[in-house]
């Protein structure tokens, strides 16, 4: 079936460093990836997307490019700020009309980040 | 505009209770989903429904139940808890415009199941 696969956490940077996590799907067809963050105490928010291969989604400093070759969406940052501390989720999602945007997530990776 | 709202935010529940968990949606929005979000796991989704008066099964539906009467209300019910259901419960919604569209989530129910 579809999966997932996030980098293991939780992660602790120092605030400015530079940030990775890697995300790795298996997927039957050409899905739509995603990243949505999870703030402390509240629901999720989409991050960025990308809906097809060697787009890049960007939001708010982040970035991700959609490899097909490699089955990849990690997820960047140039330089981290105490308020990024938040669980990363990255999530595919089938086209096709039966799907109905079902979102397939990962385990979610927790960011913490220290002044 | 409030976007997904969810009720309650907390439950405590005693094993063999029931409940019901509300998500009201004020986007006109087809796709609603409820999920449940455990440690180290994720989302997974329980039921999700396409439309008014359907619902269909995702990949956790065992000891849940769900109807959607009105197209802005997704109601997930739980007949009898069990420890098991202790977890975060999110509901999300999305526009049929496009495959693609972004799902928006509410702000959760935490659900103790003692």
């Amino acid at each position: 079936g579809d999966s997932v696969t996030q980098m293991e956490g939780p992660v602790t940077l120092s605030e400015e460093a530079f940030l990775t996590i890697n995300c790795t799907y298996t997927a039957t067809g050409y899905p739509s990836l995603f990243w949505y963050v999870q703030y402390p105490g509240e629901g999720l928010q989409l991050l960025l997307k990308a809906t097809k291969a060697d787009d890049k989604g960007s939001n708010k400093g982040f970035e991700a490019t959609y490899r097909k070759e490699t089955t990849s969406f990690h997820l960047e940052k140039g330089s981290v700020q105490v308020s990024d501390s938040a669980v990363y989720f990255c999530a595919l999602s089938l086209a096709g009309g039966t799907s109905y945007g079902k979102l397939t997530f990962g385990q979610g990776t927790i960011l913490t980040v220290h002044p | 505009n409030a976007g997904v709202t969810q009720t309650p935010k907390f439950r405590v529940l005693k094993t063999g209770q029931s409940m019901t968990l509300l998500c009201a949606q004020d986007m006109n929005h087809e796709y609603m989903y409820w999920y449940r979000q455990d440690p180290g796991m994720g989302l997974r989704l329980i039921h999700y429904s396409v439309g008014e008066g359907t619902t269909a099964k995702g990949e956790v539906p065992d000891g849940y139940n769900v109807s959607r009467l009105k197209k802005q209300n997704f109601l997930l019910g739980l007949e009898s808890a069990a420890p098991s259901q202790t977890s975060v419960y999110f509901c999300a919604s999305r526009g049929l415009a496009a495959i693609t569209d972004t799902q928006y989530f509410g702000p959760g129910t935490r659900l103790t199941v003692l």
